[in-house]
């Protein structure tokens, strides 16, 4: 399995606070994702990275921001949670044509 | 943007061949890609296929591309009860190789 770590695994927080959700990878891969899984909808790309400070918007990025300031670490955050915001998260990496996926974030916000 | 559909449930018997069917709208994709999930847990890649390719097997997976309709299928062959999972289908686009998911597929195998 690729070795890709994402913190916290669980968490509920309240409407309006900020988040910070962790992705640690100790692949040493170029490229870093975010996505968000929603009934219905499958997996959403939020933001993406394709090296250290330099990131792009996925489809659902409005809300989030991202950052990448070591080749290992993608954080997204989520600067005043929202209810809609509740999902699970997925982080992903890739180097070539292969992309793996984290164990993923369970997010609540009440 | 790309747009990918799949069909939402299917259910075969133990033993019986499983077909997970597939469409997208970008002709561009380069790549597709079929994954795995199981309850609670995170997606695990199966396969893929590169755009120019018609079919990919690999052991009991094989991946059918229709490039002119867009249409790409999953068979599984001999499904075990371990192979009950939502099964995603992806499509690549961008420099960054960014997928579009399809909303899923539940396989449910029956003993």
């Amino acid at each position: 399995d690729a070795g890709i770590t994402q913190s916290p695994r669980h968490k509920v927080t309240e409407t309006g606070t900020p988040v910070t959700l962790r992705c640690h990878q100790t692949e040493n891969h170029r490229y870093m994702y975010w996505y968000r899984q929603d009934p219905g909808h499958g997996l959403r790309l939020i933001h993406y990275s394709y090296g250290v400070k330099d990131t792009d918007k996925g489809e659902v990025s409005d809300g989030y921001s991202v950052s990448r300031s070591k080749t290992e670490d993608f954080l997204l955050t989520l600067e005043s949670a929202t209810s809609s915001q509740t999902s699970v998260y997925f982080c992903a990496i890739s180097e070539q044509i292969e992309q793996y996926f984290g164990p993923g974030t369970r997010l609540t916000v009440t | 943007g790309e747009d990918v559909e799949q069909s939402l449930f299917l259910s075969v018997r133990e033993g019986d061949s499983s077909v997970i069917n597939c469409t997208y709208t970008d002709s561009s994709s380069t790549y597709l890609y079929w994954y795995k999930q199981e309850p609670g847990a995170g997606l695990q890649l199966l396969t893929y296929i590169f755009s120019n390719m018609d079919m990919k097997q690999d052991q009991r997976l094989t991946v059918l591309l229709n490039k002119k309709d867009k249409h790409l299928s999953l068979r599984i062959a001999d499904t075990q009860t371990g192979d009950s999972a939502i099964y995603f289908c992806a499509a690549s686009s961008g420099s960054a190789r960014q997928l579009t998911f399809g909303s899923g597929t539940q396989l449910t195998v029956l003993p």
